[in-house]
Parts: C-alpha cells; sequence; structure tokens
C-alpha cells in the first residue's frame, strides 16, 4: 500500500525556518517525481515545488522561490521541503503528492502538516 | 499566475447529473492536455479523479468524466451520489514548469 507522511509541522515566528518531511512506502520511491502542494485554512490548493526522481529538475512557485528549497534522499524514501525567511502568508496544511508517471496527475498525496506562521 | 476560475458553489439531487467548469487561459487551460480535477472531503487529503483532461485513475468511477474545450475545462458527475459531495479542484499545467489550481468548488448533494 502506498504510504507518504508529512511531519515537521509546527509554529515558527515571520522571518523563521522549518523542515518538512515525507516519508515514502509501498512504492518505488527513485522511480518517481514528488511535489508539494499547501492549502491555506479555509483555502484552495496551491502547488509549491516539484522534484524529479533523481532530482535533476527542480522547480518552485514564484510565491516560494529562493526561500524554499525542495530535496530528496532516495536511500532514505524520503521528501524534504526546506522553508526559510517565512512569512504570515507560508501558513497552511503542506501536503506531499506523487506524481502519476507520464502524466499530468498527482495520483497520492500524504495526509498533510501543518504550519503556522505568527508571532 | 492566476489560479483558474471555477464556480463556487454546485449542486444536485441524487441520480443527477452535474458539471464543474474550470477556465483559464491560452497559456495554461487552452495551451496543454494537462488538467487534472481533485476531490476533498472536509479534513481529508486530496483524491485525484481526472488527470490528462479525460483519463480516470483505477478504482474512480466511471460516473465521473472530463472534457476540454477551448480554455475551459469540466468535469461532469452523473448519476450523484451522497457521497460525492466535497470540494472539487482543477489544476492545470501553465508552462515554464508550473502548476495552477483553480479556487475549488463545493458541490452538495441535496
Amino acid at each position: 500500500e502506498v504510504q507518504l507522511v508529512e511531519s515537521g509541522g509546527g509554529l515558527v515566528k515571520p522571518g523563521g525556518s522549518l523542515r518538512l518531511s515525507c516519508a515514502a512506502s509501498g512504492f518505488t520511491f527513485s522511480s518517481y517525481s514528488m511535489n508539494w502542494v499547501r492549502q491555506a485554512p479555509g483555502k484552495g490548493l496551491e502547488w509549491v515545488s516539484s522534484i524529479s526522481s533523481s532530482s535533476s529538475y527542480i522547480y518552485y512557485a514564484d510565491s516560494v522561490k529562493g526561500r524554499f528549497t525542495i530535496s530528496r534522499d532516495n536511500a532514505k524514501n524520503s521528501l524534504y521541503l526546506q522553508m526559510n525567511s517565512l512569512r504570515a502568508e507560508d501558513t497552511a496544511v503542506y501536503y506531499c503528492a506523487r506524481t502519476l508517471p507520464y502524466s499530468s496527475g498527482l495520483d497520492y498525496w500524504g495526509q498533510g502538516t501543518l504550519v503556522t506562521v505568527s508571532s | 499566475q492566476s489560479a483558474l476560475t471555477q464556480p463556487r458553489s454546485v449542486s444536485g439531487s441524487p441520480g443527477q447529473s452535474v458539471t464543474i467548469s474550470c477556465t483559464g487561459t491560452s497559456s495554461d487551460v487552452g495551451g496543454y492536455n494537462y488538467v487534472s480535477w481533485y476531490q476533498q472531503h472536509p479534513g481529508k487529503a486530496p483524491k485525484l479523479m481526472i488527470y490528462d483532461v479525460s483519463k480516470r485513475p483505477s478504482g474512480v468511477p466511471d460516473r465521473f468524466s472530463g472534457s476540454k474545450s477551448g480554455n475551459t475545462a469540466s468535469l461532469t458527475i452523473s448519476g450523484l451520489q451522497a457521497e460525492d459531495e466535497a470540494d472539487y479542484y482543477c489544476c492545470s499545467y501553465a508552462g515554464s514548469y508550473s502548476w495552477v489550481f483553480g479556487g475549488g468548488t463545493k458541490l452538495t448533494v441535496l
């Protein structure tokens, strides 16, 4: 069974940093591109970042470019999101999601981890 | 990148059909056959319902179908059931290796 489990969320002050993790199991992690998608409280979904299976290709939304860094460790079946210079508008539930190969779909999602940026 | 435009809410009775629209531009929805749809129940993670405009992942009922015309994509749910009540989001490739979601549509089953 495919499982994605996020961790690392919490309360952080504006300007602070946080590192999210996503532990993957039930599939060959190293064969799939992965993504982070966030959802502010009561709001819609927002794509944050994507990383290819071998980390060769990395992409960011303009809203986080220069502040967030996506990475992965295929040996540990883990995906990460390093978030620096956090702002109140970064407050959201952050989901990791797997890309369905050769398609536009995100076929498996974790349960999400809440990041709250507040003083 | 602006969010794709979806109706805030739609409703239908059990057994009926409903269609949710998703309007973008020629730079996203109209420019690529990379539109996907997600169902999200309250407090839950999104679930992929349609990808590449009209393809269904295994396990998704064939009551769910997707299409696209010009800059507007659509999700149609036929034979509406109570468990279909949820929020629905469209998503499109927007060029330059970026993705954009719609604002979401709340489906109410009357």
